[in-house]
Order: C-alpha cells, then structure tokens, then sequence
C-alpha cells in the first residue's frame, strides 16, 4: 500500500464549516496528489505538490487549498464546506523523483458528506 | 490539456469470456497510459501500465495494448473470472508528473 494513510476515513459535516483532510506517507516520495471521486467522473486532480511547500492546481482545485510543511504530509483544506464538494477524497504519490513513468499508488480514502 | 474517454461504461460478460476496455486520449505528448483496478470501498489499484515506446505489454490474463498513432489504448482481459468484477479506469499522463483519467468501467462477470 505504498505506506499512505488518511484521515480521517469518514466525516460528516455542515455546510459553511472549514474540513481538513490529512494524507501521510512513510517513504519520503516527493510527489503527492488529492483526487475527488465521484460517479460518472473518475477520478479528478484537485492539487499536487512536487516537494515541501511546492503546490499546484488540478483540473478541479476551486474551493479548495493545500498546504505540504513536510515531506510526508500533505493536508487538504475544505475552507467552507459545501454540498458540492460531498465525495470520496483519495491521496496518491508517485514513486519516483522525476520522468516520464512514475506510478502512482492510492491511499485507502476519505469519504466526506456535506449537509 | 489532456482529456481522456473511456468505454463502454457498463460491460457485463460471462464467466471465461474475454473482456475488453478501450480509452482515447487527445494529447499526443501522452507518453505513460496506466489501468487501476477498484473494487467496492476500495482504493483503485495499479493493474498494469504501459509507455509509449511500446505497442502491447502482458500480465498473466491482463493485456494493454496502445495506439500512438490513433492516439487510443485498450484493456484486454481474457478467460475472466468472478474476481474479475470491479471498477477499471484508465489514465494518461499529461504535463508534468500528472495523470488524467477516464470515467470507468463497470465490469461485470456472470457465474
């Protein structure tokens, strides 16, 4: 499992109110991603980081923020929840320090329900 | 920036039959095309991925081929079986280190 974890795994939550998510890796890869799942879409690139304090914009990064203050974690900001962002949240990493073919690994998943 | 279809979205077959996936891709620098594998309330996993220096690769029962030219790649699954049932997505990288990935497959292998 690539030694990712998140969490929390489940969270319920009002609309309006801040969320963070938290993904932890044990071995210090340098890319990390936040994909949403949701049905009928696959899955979509929110942010990515490429190293400690280096983030960037995914396909669908509109109400959300990151923040990576060390290697192996990297958070993900809800600032105020809305029923639209209700989803499955997965974090990946890449396995490599660069290239062309870096594979990428899931962690198990947040799901997150807006109220 | 890279978009990526993915067909059919349903597949259901019979048990020892052979399945197949097929994805299109719209960015011709795509050069790293993966396939995940998700079961129910799980994460998707990596089942078999292929570069674009290379026109099919195999795994066991798995098979991906790829299309530069027509800028498609395909998932070949034979002699199926029941564990076979999942979610499979493909993907492409696009600029960067990132991967954009097509809607998913519901496979379906009847007993």
């Amino acid at each position: 499992d690539a030694g990712i974890t998140q969490s929390p795994r489940h969270k319920v939550t009002e609309t309006g109110t801040p969320v963070t998510l938290r993904c932890h890796q044990t071995e210090n890869h340098r890319y990390m991603y936040w994909y949403r799942q949701d049905p009928g879409h696959g899955l979509r690139l929110i942010h990515y980081s490429y190293g400690v304090k280096d983030t960037d914009k995914g396909e669908v990064s509109d109400g959300y923020s990151v923040s990576r203050s060390k290697t192996e974690d990297f958070l993900l900001t809800l600032e105020s929840a809305t029923s639209s962002q209700t989803s499955v949240y997965f974090c990946a990493i890449s396995v490599g320090t660069s290239g062309s073919y870096n594979e990428q690994f899931f962690g198990p998943g947040t799901r997150l329900t807006v109220l | 920036g890279e978009n990526v279809e993915q067909h059919p979205s349903t597949l259901s077959v019979q048990e020892g039959d052979s399945a197949v996936i097929k994805c299109t891709y719209s960015d011709s620098a795509s050069n790293y095309f993966p396939w995940y594998k998700q079961e129910l309330g799980k994460r998707p996993q990596l089942i078999i991925d292929i570069r674009s220096n290379v026109g099919e690769k195999k795994d066991q029962r798995i098979a991906v081929t790829l299309n530069k030219t027509a800028k498609h790649f395909s998932l070949h699954i034979t002699e199926t079986q029941p564990e076979d049932s999942a979610v499979y997505f493909c993907a492409a990288k696009a600029a960067g280190n990132m991967l954009t990935f097509g809607g998913g497959t519901r496979l379906m292998v009847k007993p």
